[in-house]
């Protein structure tokens, strides 16, 4: 079945270090994707969207690309900060529906 | 502006008993979606609803499990008879009618069922 899924579970960075967490989907009909942050104990925030007519889009100190070829997307931060470490959902939405299907999720810990 | 708003924010309850989970949407926002997050999972879309409305609760499991969003006052995820497998964080996510793409999640009702 279609489905979205995240390459790495856990992602270990040192404070200052550029982090990129990949997501990979199936569903080619797929044509809205969302980045997720998630803290412990939290609901989830969002970080950033894209679709699929767009490769790149740029937010504060994030950027989300995305390879329609491949059906993957990632999440790339700049100078990854302590307060950055939570768990990072990707979510796609595809064409006529309007309900998200989450991935597993990516556990980022920047080390100070 | 206050955020979506969830109680409680933690639950405990005997197999057997109901739970009733609470969630008022962000002002202006008539659109009210659950998930359920079981433990390093990501979440599971539950029940859509609009004001007065059920829109889609085809992630819902048939029995005991049911939803509301009445005229007045917040949406409610009532669980009967709960069961251990219900222990689980249940986030409720609201969007303005315009605004479908962009849900923004409350902090959640984490269940335990004993």
């Amino acid at each position: 079945g279609e489905s979205v899924g995240l390459h790495l579970p856990t992602l270990s960075v040192q404070e200052g270090d550029n982090s990129i967490i990949n997501c990979a989907y199936s569903n080619s009909a797929s044509d809205y994707f969302i980045w997720y942050k998630q803290e412990s104990g939290k609901g989830p925030q969002f970080i950033i969207d894209i679709r699929s007519n767009m490769d790149k889009r740029q937010g504060q100190r994030v950027t989300v690309l995305l390879n329609k070829t491949v059906k993957h997307l990632s999440l790339q931060i700049a100078a990854t900060q302590p307060g950055d470490s939570a768990v990072y959902f990707c979510a796609e939405i595809s064409g006529g529906s309007y309900i998200p299907t989450f991935g597993r999720g990516t556990s980022l810990i920047v080390h100070p | 502006n206050a955020g979506v708003m969830q109680n409680p924010r933690h639950l405990v309850r005997r197999r057997g008993q109901e739970a009733r989970l609470r969630c008022s949407p962000m002002k202006g926002h008539s659109h009210v979606y659950w998930y359920r997050q079981l433990p390093e999972e990501g979440l599971k879309f539950m029940v859509y609803l609009q004001k007065e409305n059920i829109i889609d609760e085809s992630g819902m499991p048939k029995e005991r499990f049911s939803a509301e969003f009445p005229k007045e006052g917040p949406s409610i995820l009532r669980i009967q008879q709960v069961v251990r497998g219900d222990s689980a964080a249940y986030f409720c996510a609201s969007s303005p009618p315009a605004g479908w793409e962009t849900q923004y999640f409350g902090p959640g009702t984490r269940l335990l069922v004993l």
